[in-house]
């Protein structure tokens, strides 16, 4: 199995530019989640899903947004990037909901300029 | 709404010396709580969790935490530190009955010195 796995590994944008940041986990979990992480901050949650369909807002959601088309895939649109945004982000999965015992990708870090 | 606070930003140790990571929480009932360990570049590991029972849990690579309801404290220790566990290590916390939403701690950088 490969886990979760993340691409790019770095990214620069320019103010305005969109994109879109790839996971993808082969273990078959329901959940998935978002995660930014900056310094003297820890990681913060930005969307998460528990399911193909089905998505919803964690702590930091303004300026992206998702979707959750199938089990395996869970990517993270930035529509308009800005400075604010530069960051590293962590996509995670866990079997499912409960389970919590979850499973981080090696990050994509994101410059805005 | 949950909390975490690792008073430690930075901590150094020499190899062969024990440690003893910081960790506070802040929920309203027995939360479910974790460590993960970030080494540089990587992504998170986790290390150990506690959901209930025994309120001393042993995870990987040898470390182990302690939770202490009275004190709101959930502390990772080593006895014996490698230099391999130089990293940032973080603990976070998860209310029962919601989705796996976590909310982490701003993290501990660990440095080991020879």
């Amino acid at each position: 199995n490969a886990g979760v796995t993340q691409t790019p590994k770095f990214q620069v944008l320019k103010t305005g530019q969109s994109m879109t940041l790839q996971c993808a986990q082969d273990m078959n979990h329901e959940y998935m989640s978002w995660y930014r992480q900056d310094p003297g901050m820890g990681l913060r949650l930005i969307h998460y899903s528990v399911g193909a369909g089905i998505t919803d807002q964690g702590e930091v959601p303004n300026g992206y947004n998702v979707s959750r088309s199938t089990t395996e895939d869970f990517p993270l649109r930035l529509l308009s990037a800005a400075p604010s945004q530069t960051s590293v982000y962590f996509c995670a999965s866990s079997r499912d909901s409960l389970s919590y015992e979850q499973y981080f990708g090696p990050g994509t870090r994101l410059t805005v300029t | 709404a949950q909390s975490v606070t690792q008073p430690d930003i930075h901590i150094t140790v020499s190899e062969g010396a024990s440690l003893e990571l910081r960790c506070n929480y802040s929920y309203g009932a027995t939360p479910y709580l974790f460590w993960y360990v970030q080494s540089p570049g990587q992504g998170l590991q986790l290390l150990l969790k506690y959901f209930s029972g025994d309120t001393l849990v042993q995870g990987i690579k040898g470390f182990e935490a302690e939770f202490k309801r009275s004190q709101s404290s959930f502390n990772l220790r080593k006895p014996s530190v490698h230099w391999s566990d130089a990293a940032e290590y973080f603990c976070a916390v998860g209310a029962r009955g919601t989705a796996s939403k976590l909310t982490f701690g701003t993290g501990t950088r660990l440095q080991v010195t020879l």
